[in-house]
């Protein structure tokens, strides 16, 4: 139990252009999931934290007019990244809280990749 | 503020030795840990979590951690590694910030896994 999914798996898109990523729990209701990045061979920084039907809370540092979330339902989250360049290209992971709150479940990551 | 110390970066060893990876935290209340692994271009697996009660918590794949206090320490270990557990290791400690929970990684120590 306690998957959640990414999509799309890998993105590329042109410089100036937005994507959005979706992150969905598939098997339980998760009022709050947390998006992060990863650059290569580094840890995971948290972007922020969304909780279901109210606005997302965004890490120092993090424009929150750069990356859009949206948390409509208990199963979705949303990240849209705008007016991407390719400074944003990196690895996005999303994670779910189920239950225990100190136990998130990880979605298998998106790459984006902006040229 | 919580912070995690992974000071080995990358470890490799022979398949069927031993294996420990160290992780020290800092956090001001009792502490909840986490062991992730990641294989290359996915998100991460739980390993194992301590939250509270023996210090010496099994996990998945063979895997122990022990939570020592007195050291702040929650290394991991595993008593004869396999070629499949070649992959990035990462410590973690949750923080319940009141709306949420939060986890710090650490940096992640790879580990590669000679024949």
């Amino acid at each position: 139990g306690a998957v959640v999914s990414q999509h799309p798996s890998r993105v590329i898109c042109k410089s100036g252009t937005s994507v959005k990523i979706e992150c969905r729990s598939l098997d339980f209701q998760a009022t709050t999931m947390f998006w992060y990045r990863q650059f290569p061979k580094q840890s995971l920084m948290l972007m922020a934290t969304s909780n279901e039907g109210s606005k997302a809370t965004y890490e120092q540092g993090v424009e929150k007019d750069k990356f859009l979330i949206n948390h409509a339902s208990l199963t979705l989250s949303t990240l849209t990244v705008t007016s991407a360049h390719p400074e944003d290209s990196s690895f996005y992971i999303c994670s779910a809280i189920s239950g225990r709150v100190y136990e998130q479940y990880f979605g298998p990551g998106t790459r984006l990749t902006v040229t | 503020a919580q912070s995690v110390t992974q000071p080995d970066i990358h470890i490799t060893v022979s398949e069927g030795a031993s294996l420990e990876l160290r992780c020290n935290y800092s956090y001001g209340a009792t502490p909840y840990l986490f062991w992730y692994v990641q294989s290359p271009g996915q998100g991460l697996q739980l390993l194992l979590k301590y939250f509270s009660g023996d210090t010496l918590v099994q996990g998945i794949k063979g895997f122990e951690a022990e939570f020592k206090r007195s050291q702040s320490s929650f290394n991991l270990r595993k008593p004869s590694v396999h070629w499949s557990d070649a992959a990035e290791y990462f410590c973690a400690v949750g923080a319940y910030t009141g709306t949420a929970s939060k986890l710090t990684f650490g940096t992640g120590t790879r580990l590669q896994v000679t024949l």
